[in-house]
């Protein structure tokens, strides 16, 4: 199975400042990568797929990047609305393998 | 306006059985592929199962081959994953997602429902 491994489990920051999110597979996937933002209580929302696509009316300051093996979650400019758990999630082979999530927090 | 609707759930004891059921709208449901993903309470997500349109292909995580199976009725626009053998360890939030954005069988969940509860305990 590929193991996907998210950095940092958890970070606090500001209204305004810029998050990066890293993620890294056990093996290379190419750029099935997918990452999804979960609220408390909330099922996951589709962010990003193919590793750098926007999932449509998701704000554009979400940007994700990488293939092969090393993946970015960028957030340009936090909004309260932002502060949440994102997973990544690799969808190259079964079984499908999700990251132990991030935690985003308000500092 | 996509809707899945996941129903079910519940308290159910160790060894036991449970059949989940996702209503789908909105959307051709006989197109697509489906899944069952679960979160253990406090814990990250888990993906459990995948079906094809027509239900000729169906892939499981390891931890739940041979006591779960996943399928479908496109007549009714219905998921399902019927659960035997329950351990505690498959308490959970089961939600069903629909597929997209797919190449052969690798898809994204692009859409979800909001869950349903299963509780395995004596």
């Amino acid at each position: 199975d590929i193991q996907m491994t998210q950095s940092p489990s958890s970070v606090s920051a500001s209204i305004g400042d810029r998050v990066t999110i890293t993620c890294r597979a056990s093996q290379g996937i190419s750029s099935w990568l997918a990452w999804y933002q979960q609220k408390p209580g909330k099922a996951p929302k589709l962010l990003i797929y193919a590793a750098f696509s926007l999932q449509s009316g998701v704000p554009s300051r979400f940007s994700g990047s990488g293939s092969g093996t090393d993946f970015t979650l960028t957030i340009s400019s936090l909004q309260p609305e932002d502060f949440a758990t994102y997973y990544c999630q690799q969808a190259n082979s079964f079984p499908y393998t999700f990251g132990q999530g991030t935690k985003l927090e308000i500092k | 306006e996509v809707q899945l609707v996941e129903s079910g759930g519940g308290l159910v004891q160790p060894g036991g059985s449970l059949r989940l059921s996702c209503a789908a709208s909105g959307f051709t449901f006989s197109s697509y592929w489906m899944s069952w993903v679960r979160q253990a309470p406090g814990t990250g997500l888990e993906w459990v199962a995948n079906i094809k349109q027509d239900g000729s292909e169906k892939y499981y995580v390891d931890s739940v081959k041979g006591r779960f199976t996943i399928s479908r009725d496109n007549a009714k626009k219905s998921l399902y994953l019927q659960m035997n053998s329950l351990r505690a360890e498959d308490t959970a939030v089961y939600y069903c997602a629909r597929g997209g954005y797919c190449s052969g069988g690798s898809c994204y969940s692009i859409n979800w429902g909001p869950g349903t509860l299963v509780t395995v305990s004596s």
